[in-house]
């Protein structure tokens, strides 16, 4: 069965510092991978998406992911982050065949001034 | 407020009653999911459909858990004789028509219950 691991589960940085959230999934074949953010008091959206092709992907707000096909592996990353970045990170992957979204249990990240 | 609507946004009941809540996708979407979350945990797939097909439903999702759309517009998740881990916060979400329906989910705020 499919299943998504996030080992970070709560990250505490301070503005400007760098960001790489873990993700890894357990599925043989070929899969979609998602990373989704949750602001305070607001509802699920998609940060970025990595389906073929290029396996670093760029998404809203500066974030960018990386594939690792080896390793199993979608991490997301930021450079510098901000105060705004304060949210739960949620890495979630489909195979192709499905529709079925399976998320991992969330990083909270909290990035103080 | 052209997004995914759930209603209500709370429930409150006692152990044993029947709930049920509704969700409105957006309009032109034609997959509907519906995720449960509980504290520290991940959204969890219960089902979904395509229009107002139910194409997959959760091995987790015990025969107390129903869900229908009718019409292919809104959807109704309904729990019969609930318990108390039943409490946790249903989400739904709808996506586009074509290629991999679940390309980008577009959430709702969700339904929190709370079975007492």
């Amino acid at each position: 069965a499919q299943s998504v691991s996030q080992h970070n589960h709560h990250v505490i940085l301070s503005e400007a510092a760098s960001l790489e959230l873990g993700c890894n999934y357990s599925y043989g074949g070929t899969v979609n991978l998602f990373w989704y953010v949750q602001y305070p008091g607001q509802h699920l959206q998609l940060l970025l998406k990595y389906f073929s092709g290029d396996p670093l992907v760029k998404g809203i707000k500066g974030f960018e992911a990386e594939f690792i096909k080896s390793k199993f592996s979608f991490n997301l990353r930021k450079p510098s982050v901000q105060w705004s970045d304060t949210a739960e990170y949620f890495c979630a992957v489909n195979s192709i065949n499905t529709d079925k979204l399976i998320f991992g249990t969330g990083t909270r990240l909290q990035v103080f001034p | 407020d052209t997004g995914v609507s759930q209603d209500p946004r709370h429930k409150i009941t006692k152990r044993g009653q029947n709930v049920t809540f509704r969700c409105d996708p957006i309009s032109e979407h034609n997959r509907l999911y519906w995720y449960r979350q509980t504290l520290g945990q991940g959204p969890e797939f219960l089902t979904y459909f395509q229009n107002e097909a139910q194409l997959e439903k959760s091995r987790l999702l015990s025969d107390r858990f129903s869900a229908e759309r009718p019409k292919g517009s809104f959807s109704t998740l309904e729990i019969q004789r609930t318990e108390q881990g039943d409490s946790a916060m249903y989400l739904c979400a709808s996506s586009q028509p074509g290629g991999t329906g679940a390309e980008k989910l577009f959430f709702g705020s969700g339904t929190q219950l709370s079975v007492l």
